[in-house]
């Protein structure tokens, strides 16, 4: 199996711009999580769909993020506008809902709003 | 707010000594935990999971669960430099409308050579 596969792996960017990452989970898992990690605030997760659904999107700092999962195959993150403090690596990750819930990641998007 | 509580580090060890990494969760009913290694520039990989009382071992790692005491640990043998990684505990959350994982904010640990 691929494993989860994101892109770009690094994106750098000027302030204002959009920025749309990408993730493609592992073939049969129904559930994909977006998280964002930073040195100061550690691994956060930003939003998870389950079955293409967005399940919560509590974890989304602002109206700026958005995210959507038009099938089960393909899923984006997009800010707009991008601001520097937005600069973080990006994980997407995947899992099949059942008893053992092991999530698997995909390498991440290194982003750096300038 | 559901937790995962783990001491930070770093944790610094002599190669060959035994690491052992230990993680607290506020949740009662959570019945699933897992271990990832994260190295530097890395995504975290999973390396342990453990659903029952009591140990479960593979290779040099060892998980141990406590249901009981809201407590699970991480024990390496023979650590080796390759082992320097920052570890994150990890418990599996039912939340409404499927399961997620809450994650800790991860032991960094030191194997020196």
């Amino acid at each position: 199996d691929a494993g989860v596969i994101q892109s770009p792996r690094h994106e750098v960017t000027e302030m204002g711009q959009e920025v749309t990452l990408r993730c493609k989970p592992i073939s049969g898992h129904n559930s994909l999580f977006w998280y964002r990690q930073t040195m100061m605030r550690g691994l956060e997760l930003l939003i998870y769909f389950n079955n293409n659904v967005p399940i919560d999107d509590s974890g989304m700092p602002e109206d700026r993020f958005s995210a959507k999962m038009p099938n089960a195959s393909f899923s984006t993150l997009k800010i707009q506008p991008s601001e520097p403090r937005d600069s973080a690596v990006y994980f997407c990750a995947s899992l099949q809902q059942s008893s053992y819930n092991e999530q698997f990641f995909g390498p991440g998007t290194r982003l750096t709003v300038l | 707010q559901k937790e995962v509580e783990q001491n930070s580090g770093p944790l610094s060890v002599p190669e060959g000594a035994i690491a052992s990494l230990n993680c607290t969760y506020s949740d009662r009913v959570s019945q699933s935990f897992f271990w990832y290694r994260q190295y530097s520039g890395k995504s975290p990989e999973l390396i342990m999971s453990i659903y029952s009382n009591g140990d479960k071992e593979d290779g040099r790692f060892t998980a141990q669960l406590n249901k009981a005491s809201q407590y699970v640990s991480l024990l390496i043998r023979d650590s080796q430099p390759s082992d320097s990684a920052t570890y994150l505990c990890a418990v599996k959350d039912l939340g409404t409308g499927g399961f997620k994982t809450i994650f800790g904010a991860g032991t960094r640990l030191f194997v020196k050579a």
